[in-house]
């Protein structure tokens, strides 16, 4: 059983158009997030996510729009796509805020040409 | 906010050498500090954690030393296996905050 799964694994797309990614995780964790990891490998934060509510949110531009659903649910929604938001966006969830274990989904590598 | 500088960004043992990785923090009241392993084309997964109310942890070939004064972690890893090979990424935090990454060492591990 995945513990934290995504969809779609990749995304390729042109530039102006709009992307959803979707997560859900099967762990019973209240918390969820989604990390962006560039070219270079860095992995930054974007939003976190605990009982359905927006806790964290980083420098994101508004085109990024996360949405919980429920608990379990994390999607992201992504409007106008550039060319810099080709990357891997990994979703995550951990038993609470911090400390603790994340644990990651796969990844779903968008391509934005 | 918190800011994590790791070093190196690439690093390359022969097999059955030892590999250190280190970290720098900025937030003194940080005081959870996990190391997450990523094979290439997988997620990152966690290998070994430690909390400021402990100096070192060792789990098997890997072990982790805090130092709160410097404001510094470091990863060692003892007797590496090719499959070792990975980026690996340090992290802080302070309770029920945010988890900031490092910048990741490339580990290249020569047989």
């Amino acid at each position: 059983d995945t513990a934290v799964s995504q969809t779609p694994k990749y995304l390729v797309t042109q530039m102006g158009n709009d992307k959803s990614i979707k997560c859900e995780q099967n762990l019973g964790h209240d918390t969820m997030y989604w990390y962006k990891q560039d070219s270079k490998k860095f992995l930054k934060i974007m939003f976190s996510y605990n009982n359905k509510e927006l806790i964290i949110n980083e420098t994101v531009p508004n085109r990024f729009s996360p949405k919980s659903p429920d608990k379990a649910h994390l999607n992201l929604h992504i409007n106008s796509l550039e060319l810099g938001d080709s990357a891997v966006y990994f979703c995550a969830s951990s038993q609470t805020l911090p400390p603790g274990e994340l644990f990651f989904g796969e990844g779903s590598r968008l391509t934005v040409l | 906010g918190e800011n994590v500088e790791q070093h190196p960004s690439t690093l390359s043992v022969q097999e059955g050498d030892s590999a250190v990785i280190k970290c720098t923090y900025s937030d003194s009241a940080s005081n959870y500090f996990p190391w997450y392993k990523q094979e290439l084309g997988k997620r990152p997964q966690l290998i070994i954690d430690i909390r400021s109310n402990v100096g070192e942890k060792k789990d098997q070939r890997i072990a982790v030393t805090l130092n709160k004064t410097a404001k510094h972690f470091s990863l060692h890893i003892t007797e590496t296996q090719p499959e070792d090979s990975a980026v690996y990424f340090c992290a802080a935090s302070t309770s029920g905050d945010k988890l900031t990454f490092g910048t990741g060492t490339r580990l290249a591990v020569r047989p």
